[in-house]
């Protein structure tokens, strides 16, 4: 089954971190870039950033809300991405959905046809 | 960064309706790259339409996208019960990536 899994998300309190995974299956992850979407409860989505194949380099890019403190990796022998969150506030409150183009890692075709359920992480103290 | 401002917030209709829902982007969408999705509570977003006017697979022919530049628009053809939701474009013509702030389609 095509499918994406997130995982780690939590309580923390400001200023602390969380690392976030999203395991893949069913189609050919390391050809893929991978993307990460969030969600404030009851607001809209923004992007957070993405990583892409090993055939671009693993090159990143971020939102500007959330360069410098968030990292996003993966690891292609366990078909898994990475949101690694380091100083963390509270209006990173959000769900957390990775997500997948659905072309591999190609440019021109970064909008999203498979989405994970998303996982929550509360920034509180 | 493309700002994308959706309009109106919501639409409150009926079943059968017309749904006209609006995207303008505060600058001009490359080739197209225009997006749209549908979002249930509780939901993952799901893709509806690419490159401004493609349906994605399995996406009922009463949904249609038009529109380039910066002006775009989701059309409903007749509303059908389960369209009742929350609708989001995205630009995918840059690379910072944007959503729209969403306009929720509510039955009147």
């Amino acid at each position: 089954e095509v499918q994406l899994v997130e995982s780690g998300g939590g309580l923390v309190q400001p200023g602390g971190s969380l690392k976030l995974s999203c395991a893949a299956s069913g189609f050919t992850f390391s050809g893929s870039a991978m993307h990460w979407v969030r969600q404030a409860s009851g607001k809209g989505l923004e992007w957070v950033g993405r990583i892409r194949s090993k055939a671009n380099s693993y090159a990143t890019a971020y939102a500007a809300s959330v360069k410098g403190r968030f990292t996003i990796s993966r690891d292609d022998s366990k078909n898994t991405a990475y949101l690694q969150m380091n100083s963390l506030k509270t209006e990173d409150t959000a769900v957390y959905y990775c997500t997948r183009p659905p072309y591999g890692d190609f440019i021109s075709y970064w909008y999203f046809d498979l989405w994970g359920r998303g996982t929550l992480v509360t920034v509180s103290s | 960064e493309i700002v994308l401002t959706q309009s109106p917030g919501t639409l409150s209709l009926s079943p059968g309706e017309r749904a006209t829902l609006s995207c303008r982007a505060s600058q001009s969408v490359s080739s197209s790259y225009l997006a749209w999705y549908q979002q249930k509570p509780g939901q993952a977003p799901r893709l509806l339409i690419y490159g401004a006017s493609s349906r994605a697979t399995g996406i009922p022919d009463r949904f249609s996208g038009s529109g380039s530049g910066t002006d775009f628009t989701l059309t409903i053809s007749r509303l059908e019960p389960e369209d009742f939701a929350v609708y989001y474009c995205q630009q995918y013509g840059s690379s910072q990536l944007t959503f729209g702030g969403g306009t929720k389609v509510e039955i009147k």
